[in-house]
């Protein structure tokens, strides 16, 4: 199962809004609304921040939500903050049964 | 509140065995399939094995088959990892993950595995 394709990273100043792209296949994010996002600091463990392609678990900020077309969801961040600066990680549910990441996104607040 | 709390982490030297150990609390453990993944130093995280609630359905990402054995004890809220021949790239932080439905909303600390000789 190959990795789900992100940029490296990604920039902005505060208050700009980001956008992260994640792109996958026929086997996972072409088939399944299952995608979901996870934001992690250095030294922490992941943190759930999009479910199921758009939703938001209780707690995550309305400043972040997720879209689908295709084979490519995303990740939108809004009015960016410095506390939003973190690798962000794709995720898909796969024809296998197995779920797949992405290689991860790093987002710096200029 | 929903805790994870992996251990049995260590020092192993290549070709050797370790087994992680995932306690959770918080939550009707039996009626979920729980997860492993681990992520190695600096790089982004990787999927590794799977189990339904039952224990009824196990799986298995490519780098884990035939090497290490996922299960779990529903009396004792507890889930495992069973690892053999382990190798210099299996060295990772090893994070057990449950979601209520197609995400992973709660992620333990992780326990450090370091495969060398």
């Amino acid at each position: 199962q190959s990795a789900l394709t992100q940029p490296a990273s990604v920039s902005g100043s505060p208050g700009q809004s980001i956008t992260i792209s994640c792109t996958g296949t026929s086997s996972d994010v072409g088939t399944y609304n299952y995608v979901s996002w996870y934001q992690q600091h250095p030294g922490k463990a992941p943190k759930l921040m999009i479910y199921d392609v758009s939703r938001r678990p209780s707690g995550v900020s309305y400043r972040f939500s997720g879209s689908k077309s295709g084979y490519t969801a995303s990740l939108t961040i809004s009015g960016l903050q410095a506390e939003d600066e973190a690798d962000y990680y794709c995720s898909s549910f796969t024809t296998s049964s197995l779920y797949v990441f992405g290689a991860g996104t790093k987002v710096t607040v200029l | 509140e929903v805790q994870l709390v992996e251990s049995g982490g260590g020092l192993v030297q290549p070709g050797g065995s370790l087994r992680l150990s995932c306690s959770a609390s918080g939550f009707d453990f039996s009626g979920y399939g729980m997860h492993w993944v681990r992520q190695a130093p600096g790089k982004g995280l990787e999927y590794v094995s799977a189990i339904t609630g039952d224990g009824g359905r196990i799986f298995y990402a490519d780098s884990a088959k035939g090497r290490f054995t996922i299960s779990r004890d529903n009396s004792q809220n507890t889930l495992f990892l069973e690892m053999r021949s382990l190798r210099p790239e299996d060295t990772a932080i090893y994070y057990c993950a449950w979601g209520y439905s197609y995400g992973f909303d709660y992620w333990g600390q992780g326990t450090l595995v370091t495969v060398s000789s």
